[in-house]
């Protein structure tokens, strides 16, 4: 059975900090695995999706990274802000389309 | 609409009652998918849908638990006979087909008293 574990399950920083939030799964027959922000009461935002095939994806401050073979992925954000602080969620999907989540990184950026 | 639209955003319910929730997802998108979200539970897979094929039932956690997808878009979870344990988030996402990103509705916070 998938498990997702994240890693650590809260982090506080000093705006300007880069950082890395870290993911791992126990199963690397996935098809894709996905990144997510989730802010309170709201739902989920999708960040990056990196394809089974692929080794990293990059959005602007964010750079995703995905090690199949050790069953791994970090998600690091330079130059922190404030804004960034929300809830990081990674997924997996695995052989038949489910999404499995891990239960998320808690991040806080300081002013 | 832009985005995956959710319905009801809260609904409080009393232990016994029946509710349907409802899910509008981006126009065009062949794959639906529901989820939960419970304090100590973290995002738990329901039901998926895509195309025309029969659904992925596999995550429904009782038989109280149903789902439909008329005309390959609006999709209603209903819960039968509400417990208390199944007050949380419930997460509806789409996706242009399956195993593509998922893009999420706003979530109904249901509550059983």
């Amino acid at each position: 059975k998938q498990e997702v574990t994240q890693i650590p399950a809260a982090l506080s920083v000093p705006e300007g900090e880069n950082l890395v939030l870290n993911c791992s799964f126990t199963d690397s027959a996935i098809y894709n695995l996905q990144w997510f922000r989730q802010d309170p009461g709201k739902g989920l935002t999708s960040l990056l999706l990196i394809q089974s095939s692929q080794r990293e994806q990059t959005s602007g401050r964010l750079n995703a990274s995905l090690d199949k073979s050790s069953g791994r992925s970090t998600l690091y954000i330079a130059a922190s802000q404030p804004g960034d602080s929300a809830t990081y969620l990674c997924a997996v999907t695995d052989s038949s389309y489910k999404l499995i989540f891990g239960s998320g990184t808690r991040l806080l950026v300081r002013p | 609409g832009a985005g995956v639209s959710q319905s009801p955003s809260n609904k409080v319910t009393e232990k016994g009652k029946d509710v349907e929730l409802r899910c509008d997802p981006i126009s065009g998108h062949t794959a639906l998918y529901w989820y939960r979200q419970s304090l100590g539970q973290g995002l738990e897979f329901l039901i998926y849908f895509q195309g025309n094929s029969a659904p992925d039932k596999s995550g429904l956690p009782s038989d109280r638990f149903s789902a439909e997808r008329t005309g390959g878009s609006v999709s209603t979870l209903t819960i039968q006979r509400t417990q208390q344990e199944d007050s949380a988030v419930y997460l509806c996402a789409s996706s242009s087909t399956i195993g593509e990103t998922q893009y999420f509705g706003p979530g109904t916070r249901l509550l059983v008293l």
